[in-house]
């Protein structure tokens, strides 16, 4: 069993849906990441949360420390919105590597 | 803009070759990160450098090499011993490993071996 483990691994939705990817780890964790991978392969960093819940413009992240969950999610979904979505955990070490989910494919149609 | 330039976008080399993957960024971060990428996959780290003149092995380091003699350079080299180095390779970097600082990315490089 991976470390993290996101769902679905791919996920359709029409253009105005919420959509909710979801993230599961097993291990301790000083920090949480979620991703965003465009199609031509580059990687930009969306949220950082350690507790709590982050807003930034249509995208929600929470994360449950106790039930080692987080969700993200996207209001009003747009095809722009079409990518990979990469959750990643960075372990409670001094060092504090990151663990990648294998992450979820999202296809938004107009 | 500060950023990470992975170069070239797209290599092709031939079976036991040595290739040498370019990272830069300008950020003046200090730590630095190599990752494959393979379909299906989450991303797995092959070496990091927390600074200047040092680096360690990640999870997946052989048949990789890197060095690390400028702070805003961390070239990799697949050699000849990696068995299936056909993936799509990242690099990344933060302010320090040890804090909980979001990693940049570069756009990656997708190797090939013919």
């Amino acid at each position: 069993k991976n470390e993290v483990e996101q769902s679905p691994q791919n996920l359709t939705a029409q253009e105005g849906e919420f959509i909710t990817i979801n993230c599961s780890y097993s291990v301790g964790i000083s920090a949480l990441h979620w991703l965003q991978q465009h199609p031509g392969g580059g990687i930009v960093s969306l949220f950082m949360l350690s507790s709590g819940k982050k807003k930034h413009g249509r995208l929600i992240a929470t994360i449950n420390i106790q039930e080692k969950h987080s969700s993200l999610h996207i209001t009003a979904s747009h095809p722009r919105d079409s990518a990979v979505y990469i959750c990643a955990v960075r372990g409670g070490t001094s060092y504090g590597k990151l663990t990648f989910g294998q992450g979820t494919i999202l296809t938004v149609h107009p | 803009d500060g950023g990470i330039t992975q170069s070239p976008k797209y290599l092709f080399r031939k079976e036991g070759q040595n290739v040498t993957l370019s990272c830069e960024q300008n950020l003046n971060h200090d730590a630095m990160y190599w990752y494959r990428q393979d379909p299906g996959q989450g991303l797995r780290l092959i070496y990091y450098s927390q600074i200047v003149n040092d680096f360690q092995k990640g999870d997946i380091a052989e048949g990789y090499s890197v060095s690390r003699e400028k702070k805003e350079s961390f070239p990799l080299t697949v050699t000849s011993a990696q068995k299936n180095p056909t993936a799509f390779y990242l690099c990344a970097s933060s302010i320090l490993s040890v804090s909980n600082q979001p990693q940049h990315f570069g756009d990656g490089t997708r190797l090939s071996i013919l």
